[in-house]
């Protein structure tokens, strides 16, 4: 049962344009929510997170964009650079109850930023 | 460098055994996570720990184990080892046992049984 799923196993963009990385979650008990990029060889680093009290969080190229009607978040990178070429996890929590810090991971989208 | 130190960063075994993997958290952390990302998969949590005590668990396989200790490195041991135990096998930490979600991973230990 696979509770956030990002449906694109890869995304190709061209350097400086927009990059948007998509993410689903089933569970309504879900109220964080994070995205953590990986590069090969190094453990996932965290990027930039959003409450389920908020729509939008910015964080210089990087905004995360909420809709919990739809249970769908995204994030976009602008503009992209090669650097910015990495796998992205889009990751959700549960906060209070008995799952604390436990983060739920999609399977992550390998995004390529061409020169 | 996220401050999480993670040994051995490659192991290849065989089927039948047991290996123990080691994490030590960043200084100040007391919460220590066990993720398990296989193949094309995401990370999948295990376990967590909160101050030696264990405060959260996953899809963790009665033959994985896990505890950490009074200096708060955590282990992981993997008994019985099958094929499909051959994974990436990240620990994480963060301060308090319910953060808001920031964690910091090591780099991981490569698991591969033959």
């Amino acid at each position: 049962d696979q509770q956030v799923k990002q449906n694109s196993p890869s995304l190709s963009v061209q350097e400086g344009r927009i990059s948007i990385l998509n993410c689903d979650y089933t569970n309504s008990m879900f109220d964080y929510f994070l995205w953590y990029k990986k590069y090969p060889a190094e453990g996932p680093t965290f990027l930039i997170s959003i409450s389920s009290i908020k729509d939008k969080n910015e964080d210089g190229r990087f905004t995360v964009f909420l809709n919990k009607s739809a249970k769908h978040l995204s994030l976009h990178i602008v503009p992209s650079q090669p650097g910015d070429s990495a796998v992205y996890f889009c990751a959700a929590s549960a906060i209070g109850g008995t799952s604390y810090g436990k983060l739920t991971f999609g399977q992550g989208t390998i995004l390529t930023v061409h020169p | 460098d996220s401050g999480v130190t993670q040994t051995p960063k490659h192991l290849i075994t065989a089927t039948g055994q047991r290996v123990t993997l080691r994490c030590s958290p960043r200084s100040g952390d007391l919460s220590v996570y066990w993720y398990q990302q296989s193949l094309d998969q995401g990370l999948q949590f295990l376990i967590q720990y909160y101050n030696g005590e264990e405060r959260a668990k996953g899809n963790i396989l009665e033959r994985f184990s896990a505890q950490q200790f009074p200096d708060l490195h955590s282990e992981l041991n993997l008994s019985s080892l099958e094929l499909g135990d051959s994974a990436l096998y990240f620990c994480a930490s963060s301060v308090s046992p319910s953060s808001t979600g920031e964690l910091f991973f090591g780099e991981g230990s490569r698991l591969t049984v033959l």
